[in-house]
């Protein structure tokens, strides 16, 4: 068990719907990414936040969108929710920008749309 | 896009046996880590081997890297039934993760 949570860990919304993800970093950890995984695929990079700031971002569209907090919690806003938004949503924390680091997985959360 | 794929898509092998996995990428690399999932739960954790490692140990893991071909192997020796789960290999590049689609690996009693 690492020390990221993630809530909620199931959700169900409806196309069109606006849904917001939280994830608690591991004690100590600046950076946190997010990742879609979609049924049967790799986790997919949504983007990175390193000291309340984005730090890159993947093939996403801009309704995809996100915050760090001071404690270096983060929230994933997802806006106009479409069908093919259904995937496990994970973040994920690091103990800092440097490359070269493992990232510590939360258990995720579940999000089907309907 | 992924910018690794793993092969073989699938692997069912008895308790006890050795599981062999591959992974190849496109790009240039800082590390290649490989991921072990359970279940469509989160993401551990296995073994991080940089850009200028060509092997690398943990337990019963055994990772290799050529950079020349751009592949690395994840082995996984003496198996047993709780090894049965999907495994990603990532590529580390300007800091961000790219997984490939992995390996399932089923371990039969």
């Amino acid at each position: 068990e690492t020390g990221v949570t993630q809530s909620p860990t199931h959700l169900i919304k409806t196309r069109g719907q606006q849904v917001t993800l939280r994830c608690s970093s591991q004690s100590g950890h600046n950076t946190v990414s997010w990742y879609q995984q979609a049924l049967g695929q790799g986790p997919q990079f949504i983007f990175q936040y390193y000291r309340e700031e984005e730090n890159g971002r993947g093939n996403f569209p801009p309704r995809f969108s996100g915050l760090q907090f001071p404690n270096y919690s983060s929230e994933l806003n997802v806006n106009a929710l479409e069908l093919d938004d259904s995937a496990l949503y994970l973040c994920a924390s690091s103990p800092h920008l440097a490359g070269g680091d493992e990232q510590y997985f939360g258990p995720g959360t579940r999000l089907t749309v309907t | 896009s992924q910018q690794g794929e793993e092969d073989p898509q699938a692997l069912s092998i008895q308790e006890g046996e050795n599981a062999t996995m591959n992974c190849s990428y496109k790009t240039s690399i800082n590390n290649l880590q490989w991921y072990r999932q359970n279940s469509g739960r989160g993401l551990v954790h296995l073994i991080l081997i940089r850009s200028n490692e060509r092997e690398k140990h943990s337990g019963r893991l055994r990772v290799t890297l050529d950079t020349s071909k751009k592949s690395s192997s994840l082995l996984i020796t003496a198996s047993r039934a709780a090894d049965t789960a999907s495994y990603f290999c990532a590529t580390d590049h300007d800091y961000k993760l790219s997984f490939g689609a992995g390996t399932t690996v089923t371990v039969r009693a």
